[in-house]
């Protein structure tokens, strides 16, 4: 079935780059998405990349999607404190309304 | 600043009350959702939304209710529930791309 998967944890040095790596088995996902979420609070939208795209930058953000591994990576460059939080991976299954999730990695950013 | 309002942002109670969860969305997207999220694990689908019917159920309990008043008003009705059922509960809307999350509800129930 449908799945996706991440490493669940990662620490970085503040001002250093972090990279959170996923891995999806349904390659009819059009959408691939990264939400992050602060403790207590709930999912914020960071960043999307269609399918039929390699490379998506935004500011600090950047995402590398490679189709034949199906792996999806996001960098996040300068990190700071507050990137501190768990980091999700979800793609769209067919009709974009059921989204299939990672179970997240907390990064931690270690001054 | 979310686009998407839930309110109440903590709820407490018993096992034999009736409370609701509300949501809200103006941004005209025509497809609304509830997860539930349990600490540190990836948030679980339990309804969609789509043009105000109801479109999908994850065979969730009948203690749990939705209801779509309109386009942009998103309800759970919750009565009867069980300790397990102690989570943070999630809205979100999408208008066909991705789906934008409200800051939830915390539940706990005695």
């Amino acid at each position: 079935g449908e799945d996706v998967e991440q490493s669940l944890f990662l620490s970085v040095r503040e001002g250093d780059s972090s990279v959170i790596n996923c891995t999806y088995t349904d390659s009819s996902s059009t959408y691939l998405y990264w939400y992050k979420q602060e403790p207590g609070a709930g999912l914020q939208l960071l960043t999307y990349i269609f399918s039929n795209m390699d490379m998506k930058q935004d500011q600090r953000l950047t995402v590398l999607l490679n189709k034949k591994d199906k792996h999806l990576s996001l960098r996040i460059a300068d990190t700071q404190t507050g990137d501190s939080a768990i980091y999700f991976c979800a793609g769209n299954a067919g009709n974009n309304r059921k989204l299939i999730w990672g179970l997240g990695t907390s990064l931690g950013v270690n001054p | 600043d979310t686009e998407v309002t839930q309110t109440p942002k903590h709820l407490v109670m018993g096992m034999t009350n009736k409370k609701s969860l509300k949501c809200e969305q103006h941004m005209g997207h025509r497809a609304m959702y509830w997860y539930k999220q349990k600490a540190k694990k990836p948030p679980e689908l339990m309804f969609v939304y789509s043009y105000e019917k109801l479109s999908i159920n994850e065979s969730v309990p009948s203690r749990f209710s939705p209801e779509c008043p309109n386009s942009s008003l998103l309800n759970l009705h919750l009565h009867a529930l069980q300790p397990e059922d102690s989570a943070l509960y999630l809205c979100a809307s999408s208008g066909g791309g991705p789906q934008h999350f409200g800051d939830g509800t915390r539940l706990s129930i005695l």
